[in-house]
């Protein structure tokens, strides 16, 4: 069965680094979506991705956040300066093309933990 | 603004028990519901579906129920087994998903289910 995969499962990094955690969405899906799940806390939407370009984005998603779709099958995440509180589980997640999109379920990748040190 | 609440928060039963979990919401206007199934640091299995015109949906021993006015989900467990043991959540998308919305989910915190031999 198809499924998202997400890279790396887990990085350790320094406070002030760039991180960028790698995605690779279910081939004919359309919509991308980035969601972080912070330990004990809900999941939370980030981002979401269509026709190269951010659709719509969260509070959370400030300037220190980017995406990019920069091959045609990748789909990034990226963190430019790296804070204590962005420590957490980032998810990636892709929608399928079912008639309309609107109607059909969210698929997600394994997640990537994030530790910033 | 969405809230998503689960109850309980923990449930412990024992092997064979048929159990419900409950997830309410405060907008009733969304155009459908999603159960999840989490393990310990692990990715977000989708369970089930519901679009917002249907009322249940049925997968093996799970069977989710809708009622959209009242703003409430409940995910029906049946014959629970130990290896239903993970989190549980439900997770809401906006009817107002005029292309900018996909797949943009609000998340309960989740029932943490143990199911003992």
């Amino acid at each position: 069965e198809p499924e998202v995969t997400q890279t790396p499962s887990h990085q350790v990094t320094q406070m002030g680094q760039e991180v960028i955690l790698r995605c690779v969405p279910i081939s004919n899906h359309l919509y991308f979506y980035w969601y972080r799940q912070i330990l004990g806390q809900k999941v939370e939407f980030l981002v979401s991705f269509y026709n190269n370009e951010i659709s719509e984005k969260s509070e959370i998603f400030d300037d220190q956040f980017s995406v990019e779709r920069p091959d045609g099958s990748n789909f990034t995440l990226k963190i430019r300066s790296t804070k204590l509180e962005d420590s957490a589980m980032y998810f990636c997640a892709s929608i399928p093309v079912e008639g309309s999109v609107i109607a059909g379920e969210l698929f997600f990748g394994e997640g990537s933990r994030l530790t910033v040190l | 603004k969405q809230e998503v609440t689960q109850i309980p928060a923990a449930l412990s039963v024992p092997e064979g028990e048929n159990l419900v979990l409950n997830c309410s919401f405060t907008d009733s206007a969304i155009y459908n519901l999603q159960w999840f199934r989490q393990d310990p640091g692990k990715g977000l299995t989708s369970l089930l579906l519901i679009q917002s015109s249907q009322r249940e949906q049925t997968s093996g021993r799970l069977n989710a129920s809708l009622d959209k006015s009242s703003g409430r989900s409940t995910l029906y467990i049946a014959a629970s087994q130990p290896g239903d043991s993970a989190t549980y959540l439900c997770a809401v998308k906006p009817t107002n998903a005029g292309g900018t919305s996909y797949g943009k989910l609000t998340f309960g915190q989740g029932t943490i289910l143990t199911v003992h031999p």
